[in-house]
């Protein structure tokens, strides 16, 4: 089924560790986003990537990189986690053509302690 | 700043008809999108305006009047499954969404 899967899709982790939050899309889309979402507040977009071999700054990046070596996969990583970001994370990912709807990942539910 | 307004929940009466109301102020207009999103789930694409008027699509309608920074959707013979996160969102001048918090809509029998 076409589409981008996210892993883990939760996790508990203690503050200070690091985490690696992995997202592929089969759809051969250009575009791919890491968004957090917290109660209360619209999704925040923390990096993207427009092409393969680049990426850029969100909303809110800092504490987060990212790396797209290839269309398909596009990790997130939490050098040292804190609790704040504490979150639910959602990849998403959209063509070049016509309104560029995004299409979302199922989410990784992230608990820093 | 940039600030997209709209509910934070309604209810409503399965089979009824209701509008959810997004307001923006954005650094220029690129179009205003329409997610839904079930608890515990990914949001979905719903509806995309770029133009001023109203786009239907089956039960969903979405209207949009730039000059007013004003959308709203539409839904009508509201069934059980329609219970939901409705997710607006707009394109800035430099092509990033900004999204609204969202509207959690109730269904009701």
């Amino acid at each position: 089924i076409a589409g981008i899967t996210q892993a883990p899709t939760s996790q508990i982790l203690a503050a200070g560790r690091r985490m690696t939050l992995r997202c592929t899309q089969d759809m051969r889309h250009n575009a791919m986003y890491w968004y957090r979402q917290d109660l209360g507040l619209g999704l925040r977009l923390i990096h993207y990537s427009n092409t393969a071999g680049t990426t850029g700054k969100g909303e809110v990046p800092d504490g987060y990189s990212v790396s797209r070596a290839n269309t398909d996969d596009f990790p997130l990583t939490l050098a040292s986690a804190v609790p704040s970001q504490t979150s639910v994370y959602f990849c998403a990912s959209s063509d070049s053509s016509g309104a560029n709807v995004l299409t979302f990942g199922a989410g990784s539910r992230l608990t820093v302690l | 700043g940039q600030n997209i307004d709209q509910p934070t929940e309604m209810t409503a009466t399965e089979g009824a008809i209701v509008q959810i109301n997004c307001t923006y102020q954005t650094s220029g207009f690129n179009g205003l999108f329409w997610y839904q999103q079930h608890a515990g789930e990914a949001p979905t694409f719903l509806s995309y305006n770029v133009l001023d008027g109203l786009e239907e699509k089956g039960r969903f309608s979405s209207f949009l009047s730039r000059s007013k920074g004003y959308s709203y959707l539409l839904l009508k013979e509201l069934q059980m499954k329609d219970s939901a996160s409705y997710l607006c969102a707009v394109r800035d001048s430099n092509y990033q969404l900004i999204w609204g918090a969202g509207t959690k809509l109730i269904i009701k029998p």
